[in-house]
């Protein structure tokens, strides 16, 4: 099973801030990543797939890089509505795998 | 636009099924695989197992072997996770995710149901 660890656990940023959101795959799973974003009471929202290709509807102030094994999802200036829990999944191999997810908190 | 509704909230015992159901619409219901995820009460989520788009293969994490089975219904545009043998630790939010590439079997979730909250209690 390939592990997914998500850096930092909680990250506190001020709004107009950059976020960077850490990633690693106990493997390569290539560009099979893709970010989620969570509210509270809400299903995850994709964000990103293929480790860099933005979702239909997401600002262009989330970023992703890859690939391999480290990933970065960027937010380059938060918003009020980006304050969530962010979640990184691979599914290059069986089973699929998610990341314990990073907070983004108001500083 | 795509629409996936689940099943409302359930209780059970422990030791019994449930069943969540996953209605589609918006979209060929036959040309996308459909994936389960579960979210436990304050953790992470939770990859449970696939069902294919229209071959109704199935696989399943290890992890839920011989108690879940994943099934569909094209004439109801409906897609169906039962988890047998429930136990306390399978209280959580149980979600229904479509893949985001016509015809492929894994790949990311565009969307996402509501949600089903399975709350298991003697």
């Amino acid at each position: 099973e390939i592990v997914m660890t998500q850096s930092p656990a909680t990250l506190s940023v001020s709004p107009g801030e950059r976020a960077t959101l850490s990633c690693r795959a106990s493997q390569s799973v290539s560009s099979n990543l893709a970010w989620y974003q969570q509210k509270p009471g809400q299903a995850p929202r994709l964000l990103i797939y293929g480790a860099s290709t933005r979702a239909t509807g997401i600002p262009g102030r989330f970023s992703g890089s890859g690939p391999g094994t480290e990933f970065t999802l960027t937010i380059s200036s938060l918003q009020s509505e980006d304050f969530a829990v962010y979640y990184c999944q691979q599914y290059n191999d069986w089973p699929l795998t998610f990341g314990g997810g990073t907070k983004v908190e108001i500083k | 636009q795509v629409q996936l509704v689940q099943s409302g909230a359930e209780v059970k015992k422990p030791g019994a099924s449930v069943k969540v159901s996953c209605r589609a619409s918006g979209y060929s219901f036959t040309s996308y695989a459909m994936h389960w995820v579960r979210q436990a009460p304050g953790q992470g989520l939770e990859w449970m197992g696939w069902i294919t788009a229209g071959s109704y293969n199935t696989r399943y994490s290890q992890k839920f072997q011989g108690r879940v089975t994943i099934t569909r219904d094209t004439s109801a545009n409906t897609a169906y996770m039962e988890l047998s043998s429930l136990r306390s630790e399978d209280t959580a939010v149980y979600y229904c995710a479509r893949v985001g590439f016509r015809g492929y079997t894994v790949n990311h979730f565009d969307y996402w149901g509501q949600g089903t909250l399975v709350t298991v209690s003697s």
